[in-house]
């Protein structure tokens, strides 16, 4: 089974810190993506990447950066956390179009962070 | 853009008990898929059931299928003889195949089973 697992379940920061988010695949898959998850607004994408190096923006990539240097890993940064940053930040990866298992996308377990 | 609605946010049935769950979406798009996912308390975000725009039959997998009426854009997850176990938040998304692939998903339905 294809694992996508997110450094850190819980996290707690203050305002105005810098703040990582790390996403580990291990199942070669080309696509990555970062959502972000809140009550009565579902899940809302943030970035994604389709290739090492290369990152789309979402639909809310205000106040936040992307890193992916390689093909498993996929970096949120935050760069000056805010208080409405608190939230929960699911990330995802996919196989490309054309490969057996394309278009279904496998999530991490998330990373609740509180913003203080 | 695209939109996906979920207009229950919450629904509780007793186990044993049909249940189904109400999504529309909005696309001019005529290549895509549609998708309804799990996520337990607690845990993490599965994959239910997925359906292609093109196939007209309505998929199904075990005690899961849904009821695609494309002309209508609806897409509503039908759950049968419900399981303690099927208790989760329930997301429908919509995937648009021309570009790249994401999901956008809709508000979600927290569903209660109750023994």
């Amino acid at each position: 089974d294809v694992k996508v697992t997110q450094s850190s379940r819980y996290l707690v920061k203050r305002t105005g810190e810098k703040v990582f988010l790390e996403c580990v695949q291990d199942m070669d898959h080309e696509n990555m993506f970062w959502y972000r998850q809140d009550p009565g607004l579902g899940l809302r994408l943030i970035y994604f990447s389709y290739d090492v190096k290369m990152k789309e923006k979402g639909d809310i990539p205000e106040g936040y950066s992307v890193s992916r240097e390689k093909k498993e890993r996929f970096s949120l940064i935050l760069e000056s956390a805010s208080t409405n940053q608190t939230s929960m930040y699911l990330c995802a990866s996919s196989l490309t179009t054309g490969r057996s298992g394309a278009n279904v996308l496998t999530f991490g377990a998330g990373s609740r962070l509180t913003v203080l | 853009a695209q939109t996906v609605t979920q207009s229950q946010p919450e629904m509780s049935v007793q186990e044993a008990e049909t249940v189904t769950l109400s999504c529309t979406y909005d696309t001019s798009e005529s290549n895509y898929y549609l998708f309804w996912y799990k996520q337990p308390p607690s845990r993490q975000m599965i994959l239910v059931i997925r359906q292609e725009a093109y196939k007209q039959q309505n998929a199904t997998e075990n005690r899961f299928s849904v009821n695609f009426q494309k002309a209508a854009k609806s897409f509503s997850l039908k759950i049968s003889d419900s399981q303690l176990g099927d208790t989760a938040m329930y997301f429908c998304a919509f995937m648009n195949l021309q570009g790249a692939q994401k999901l956008v998903f809709g508000q979600g339905t927290r569903l209660t089973i109750n023994p």
